[in-house]
Formats: C-alpha cells, sequence, structure tokens
C-alpha cells in the first residue's frame, strides 16, 4: 500500500528564518514524491518533485526538499522565509511500479505561517 | 492554476439534486482526475481517465459519475446518492497518466449544499 504522513498538522516559524515541513512515505518500490502548494481557496501549485538522482531537489520559490530513502522522508525546506510562504502544504507520492495508472497519495496537509 | 478551468467557482445544490461540476484543460493532456479536498482530510481521487472514452473508479466513487467524451473535457456529476457532497472539488490534468509524470490542478469549485 502507498501512503504518505504529513506529522504536523500546523508549523509556524518567523519570517527571515528557515523552515521545515515534513513529509514521510511508505511504497512498496521506489518512490516518487511530489510536494505541492495551495492558497486559500485556490488549487494546488506544483512545487517539486523527486524521481531519481541528486537527494536534494531544488523547486519553484525557493523551496528546496531533500530525499532520505533510509528515514523514507522528504522533508520541505527554505533558507529563509517569507511571510508570502504562508499556506497549506501538500506532500504526494507514486510507485514506481505503475500500477495505480499515475494516481497520486497525498498527504493530510501541513498549514504554514509565516510571522512578520 | 494555468491551462486548467474548472466552473463553477461556487456550486449550491439542493436535496435530491444533481450537479455538474466543468473542467477544461487546453495542455493537450490525456489524462484527467479528479479530487475531493476536505478540511484535515488531505486529497482523495474520485475517478480519473487516461484516455477519451475510458475512465476508472478512485477511492470514492460512490455518488459520483463522470464522462470522458473529448479530450480536453472531464465534467464530474455529483448525484443525488452521494449524501455528503460539501466539499471542495480539484480537477487535474497530466501529460499521459504516467508515474513520473507532474499533475497540474485547476482552480477549484466549491459545492456546498441549500
Amino acid at each position: 500500500a502507498q501512503s504518505v504522513a504529513q506529522p504536523e498538522d500546523q508549523v509556524n516559524v518567523a519570517e527571515g528564518n528557515p523552515l521545515t515541513v515534513k513529509c514521510t512515505y511508505s511504497v512498496s518500490g521506489n518512490p516518487y514524491l511530489f510536494w505541492y502548494v495551495q492558497y486559500p481557496n485556490r488549487g494546488l501549485q506544483f512545487l517539486l518533485k523527486y524521481i531519481t538522482g541528486d537527494n536534494l531537489v531544488k523547486g519553484s520559490y525557493g523551496f528546496e526538499a531533500e530525499f532520505n530513502k533510509s528515514q523514507t522522508s522528504f522533508h520541505l525546506k527554505k533558507p529563509s522565509a517569507l511571510v508570502s510562504d504562508s499556506a497549506l502544504y501538500f506532500c504526494a507520492v507514486r510507485d514506481e511500479r505503475g500500477s495505480t495508472l499515475g494516481r497520486l497519495y497525498f498527504g493530510r496537509g501541513t498549514q504554514l505561517t509565516v510571522w512578520p | 492554476d494555468g491551462g486548467i478551468t474548472q466552473s463553477p467557482k461556487y456550486l449550491f445544490r439542493k436535496e435530491g439534486q444533481n450537479v455538474t461540476l466543468s473542467c477544461e484543460q487546453n495542455l493537450n493532456h490525456d489524462a484527467m482526475y479528479w479530487y475531493r479536498q476536505d478540511p484535515g482530510q488531505g486529497l482523495r481521487l474520485i475517478y480519473y481517465s487516461q484516455i477519451v472514452n475510458d475512465f476508472q473508479k478512485g477511492d470514492i466513487a460512490e455518488g459520483y459519475s463522470v464522462s470522458r467524451e473529448k479530450k480536453e473535457s472531464f465534467p464530474l456529476t455529483v448525484t443525488s446518492a452521494q449524501k455528503n457532497p460539501t466539499a471542495f472539488y480539484l480537477c487535474a490534468s497530466s501529460i499521459g497518466g504516467g508515474d513520473q509524470e507532474t499533475q497540474y490542478f485547476g482552480p477549484g469549485t466549491r459545492l456546498l449544499v441549500l
């Protein structure tokens, strides 16, 4: 079975400080991992994805994520948070075995609030 | 949100009524998806389609129906059998439905029950 866990419902950080939004996953084969961001009453915007290769993935808006196979994690990071980063963040996974016709499995989301 | 449009932005359903949510994409994508979003539950897959005239049930298909008569369009009907339809509905598409592909999302439709 494929699943994603986002252990924190909410993350609060001061502007200018580094931020981390955590994600752990469970798949049978090698994972394909994705991060999306959602602003209020909007659709999801793609931030970055890990398919293979370098464990550190760089994405949009200065975000990056680190794939750690031994810890089955894919945490989202940013060196210096902005108030405008405040949003709902979703981690998602697929299994490389492809038996699920490309469907994504999402975590429950983490609400990030950046204080000025 | 670019390339995928959903309408209406808000939709009100009366008891016993069927309503249809529109999803159109101009990205020339083969695969399209419908998700339901409830607070604190993330996104759950309702239906998906990899090609015209073919679609598959997701995890919560009961009370919903879809059609895929055109590549660009994947409308979702919320039937009267769906007893708790109040949610935010998101449509997505990807190039071919492959595992490495990114899914791109529309702006969503919020469905409310009168």
